[in-house]
C-alpha cells in the first residue's frame, strides 16, 4: 500500500530555535497533505491543510506565522515550527491522500 | 462532518472477537464511515470504510445499520497487537482526508 514517510521521527531542540519536519509520499503524488498535532493522552488535532503550489489553510487557533508549511512538490510537504517553546512539544503527524488517507509515522518534538 | 461518539475504553480477550460501536446519528447521506487505529506513538493506520453496505477486508468487518446512524467495527480474532486506540470518523469526499478525530476507543487485548 501507499506509504507516507516523516522525518525526523524524533527531535529535541532548544527553546527559541526552529525545527523542520518533512512529510513525503513515497509512491504516489499528493496535491493535498494534512498536518496534525497530538498532545499526550489526547486525540489528533488537525492543524492545517497543505496544498501543493499554494498557501496552506490553517485551522482556527493555529498560528500560521509560527507553523510554516511549504508544499513545494507533489511528494513533499514541510512543517517548520519557528521559535519553538516547551509548550510546542508534541507529536506531529502528517497525512497524504491517494485512494485513501495515509499517515506518516509521526515526529516527536521535544523543546527544552 | 458528522460528530461520532465511541465508548472510551474496551477490554477484549485474545482470540475473541472485538465489537467496537460507533454512534453517528447526524450523519448525512454523502458521508462515509471510516475506521482508523493508532498504536502507541505511531501514526494512524487505515482499517476499513463504508457508506451503506457492510464491508469486510483482511483486517476487520464493518457493519452499518440500515438507518446509518451507527456502525460496529468487528475484529474477528483479536490479538495482542490489536491493542490500540480506534477512531471512527464520518467524512465526505469534499473534505477527503481532512479528519476531525474524536477521542476514540482504547482497546486493550489481554492474554
Amino acid at each position: 500500500g501507499a506509504v507516507v514517510s516523516q522525518h525526523p521521527s524524533r527531535v529535541i531542540c532548544k527553546s527559541g530555535t526552529s525545527v523542520k519536519i518533512e512529510c513525503r509520499s513515497l509512491d504516489f503524488q499528493a496535491t493535498t497533505m494534512f498536518w496534525y498535532r497530538q498532545f499526550p493522552k489526547q486525540s489528533l488535532m488537525l492543524m492545517a491543510t497543505s496544498n501543493e503550489g499554494s498557501k496552506a489553510t490553517y485551522e482556527q487557533g493555529v498560528e500560521k506565522d509560527k507553523f510554516l508549511i511549504n508544499h513545494a512538490s507533489l511528494t513533499l510537504s514541510t512543517l517548520t515550527v519557528t521559535s519553538a517553546h516547551p509548550e510546542d512539544s508534541s507529536f506531529y503527524i502528517c497525512s497524504a491522500v491517494d485512494t485513501e488517507a495515509f499517515f506518516g509515522q509521526g515526529t516527536r518534538l521535544t523543546v527544552v | 462532518d458528522a460528530k461520532t461518539t465511541q465508548p472510551p475504553s474496551m477490554d477484549c480477550a485474545e482470540g475473541r472477537a472485538a465489537n467496537l460501536p460507533c454512534n453517528h446519528s447526524t450523519i448525512s447521506g454523502n458521508e462515509y464511515v471510516y475506521w482508523y487505529r493508532q498504536i502507541h506513538s505511531q501514526g494512524p493506520q487505515y482499517i476499513i470504510h463504508g457508506l451503506k453496505n457492510n464491508e469486510t477486508n483482511e483486517m476487520a468487518s464493518l457493519i452499518i445499520t440500515e438507518d446509518r446512524k451507527s456502525s460496529t467495527l468487528i475484529l474477528p480474532h483479536a490479538t495482542l497487537r490489536d491493542t490500540a486506540v480506534y477512531y471512527c470518523i464520518a467524512v465526505t469526499t469534499d473534505s477527503w482526508g481532512k479528519f476531525q478525530f474524536g477521542a476514540g476507543t482504547q482497546v486493550v487485548v489481554t492474554p
